[in-house]
């Protein structure tokens, strides 16, 4: 099986720092899409941020970034400036091939901003 | 624009029962995929429609089955609940293939007692 793996269950980081979850990945597909999700205690997934594996630049949002390294099979997210409502789970996804849209997702990583 | 929208958001029902969930996708979405997460699985594929057709179905018993309408709303059906079946389960949606983002929806919390 192609596997997630997030290799930090639970990680506490101080307010306004910045902040890097790690995710590494197998795949042998040519071409695949990589996901993170924020998921809150109310259980919804809030979407974050894509990186598609042939794109030539990393993935910003605001302040999110994901840190990929195509030849090392990673694809780490950094916060910067954390805040407390950054608190919660999150899960780094792969899109088995491009046009399937199953997602494969990690175990998870507990982040908790303390003030 | 609204998101995805699961109903319902709870619900608890006893073994031997059935359950149907709903998801209504984000407007212009027309692909819906289900997830079942559980504290030891963790989040897995169920399946995934589009165009009313199922494109793709993930390693769970026939028990569990779905489906689209014609206006990409999706349903997911679970017959002769078992205990094991307690899970937050998840639907997110996207336009449809060849697309990036996958939106979920709240998610259902169904407990089988």
């Amino acid at each position: 099986a192609q596997k997630i793996t997030q290799t930090q269950p639970g990680m506490f980081v101080q307010e306004k720092e910045a902040v890097t979850l790690d995710c590494t990945y197998d795949t042998s597909d040519p071409s695949y899409g990589l996901f993170w999700y924020k998921q809150p205690s109310s259980g919804e997934m809030i979407f974050l941020i894509y990186q598609g594996s042939y794109d030539q630049q990393n993935a910003t949002e605001g302040r999110y970034s994901l840190n990929f390294q195509k030849a090392r099979k990673s694809a780490n997210l950094v916060i910067s400036a954390s805040q407390l409502g950054d608190s919660a789970m999150y899960f780094c996804a792969r899109r088995a091939n491009f046009g399937n849209e199953k997602l494969t997702f990690g175990t998870g990583t507990r982040l908790t901003i303390i003030p | 624009k609204a998101g995805v929208t699961q109903t319902p958001r709870y619900l608890i029902k006893t073994r031997g029962q059935q359950v149907t969930l709903s998801c209504s996708p984000i407007s212009g979405h027309r692909s819906v995929s289900w997830y079942q997460q559980t504290p030891g699985q963790g989040l897995q594929f169920l399946f995934e429609y589009f165009s009313e057709t199922q494109r793709n179905k993930g390693n769970f018993p026939g028990r569990f089955s779905g489906r689209q309408f014609s206006n990409s709303r999706s349903e997911m059906n679970v017959s002769t609940l078992e205990l094991g079946d307690s899970a937050l389960y998840l639907c997110a949606s996207n336009e449809g293939p060849e697309t990036g983002e996958l939106f979920f929806g709240e998610g259902s919390r169904l407990t089988v007692l």
